[in-house]
């Protein structure tokens, strides 16, 4: 079994401040895949970053980075430069082994940013 | 390419009723997950679809169900509907060859059960 945990409800950061979003997750599967997702307020999830369990470096994408920390079973979401449209709320999740199609969330975090 | 498309965007339904939500996957695309998300339960895996077979399934009564058609296109089905169904269903496509695979989301079902 997966699991996905956020222990920050809701976070606030200060326009073009940098904010980490923690996750830690738990696993029995040797090979695992493990994403972020942003979820606006209109519902639709979009994917931000991809860390996949076999990876040495930590993922990248644009102002998106994943500070990932295999032995402490961590994943964490750093954005950098936070901008208005980054108020969302954010979904940690993981999928694994042979469980197709199906990705575990967590309870995801709401992330306030402040002009 | 064109995103996830869902539809119908919005339903509202009576208890004991029974709808269909459709789903239609990125051009290439041949595995189809949906899931349903509540303020409660936040977000759960219904089942999941490649290449018309159903290859996984969450905790979900028989109530429940889907087909997958073979141009992807993916429909779910939900029979005697009760109050706790209210929800916002979303559906995801990938190529579906493993766990490295990203999962794109559409807008999302959002269903309301009277």
């Amino acid at each position: 079994a997966q699991k996905i945990t956020q222990t920050q409800p809701g976070m606030f950061v200060q326009e073009k401040e940098a904010v980490t979003l923690d996750c830690t997750y738990d696993t029995s599967d040797p090979s695992y895949g493990l994403f972020w997702y942003k979820q606006p307020s209109s519902g639709e999830m979009i994917f931000l970053i991809y860390q996949g369990s076999y990876d040495q470096q930590n993922a990248t994408e644009g102002r998106y980075s994943l500070n990932f920390q295999k032995a402490r079973k961590s994943a964490n979401l750093v954005i950098s430069a936070s901008q208005l449209g980054d108020s969302a709320m954010y979904f940690c999740a993981m999928t694994g082994g042979t469980s197709y199609g199906k990705l575990t969330f967590g309870q995801g975090t709401i992330l306030t940013v402040h002009p | 390419k064109a995103g996830v498309t869902q539809t119908p965007r919005y339903l509202i339904k009576t208890r004991g009723q029974q709808v269909t939500l459709s789903c239609s996957p990125i051009s290439g695309h041949r595995s189809v997950s949906w899931y349903q998300q509540t303020p409660g339960q936040g977000l759960q895996f219904l089942f999941e679809y490649f290449s018309e077979t159903q290859r996984n399934k969450g905790n979900f009564p028989g109530r429940f169900s889907g087909r997958q058609f073979s141009n992807s296109r993916s429909e779910m089905n939900v029979s005697t509907l009760e109050l706790g169904d209210s929800a916002l269903y979303l559906c995801a496509s990938s190529e579906g060859q493993g766990f490295t695979d990203t999962q794109y989301f559409g807008p999302g079902t959002r269903l309301t059960v009277l």
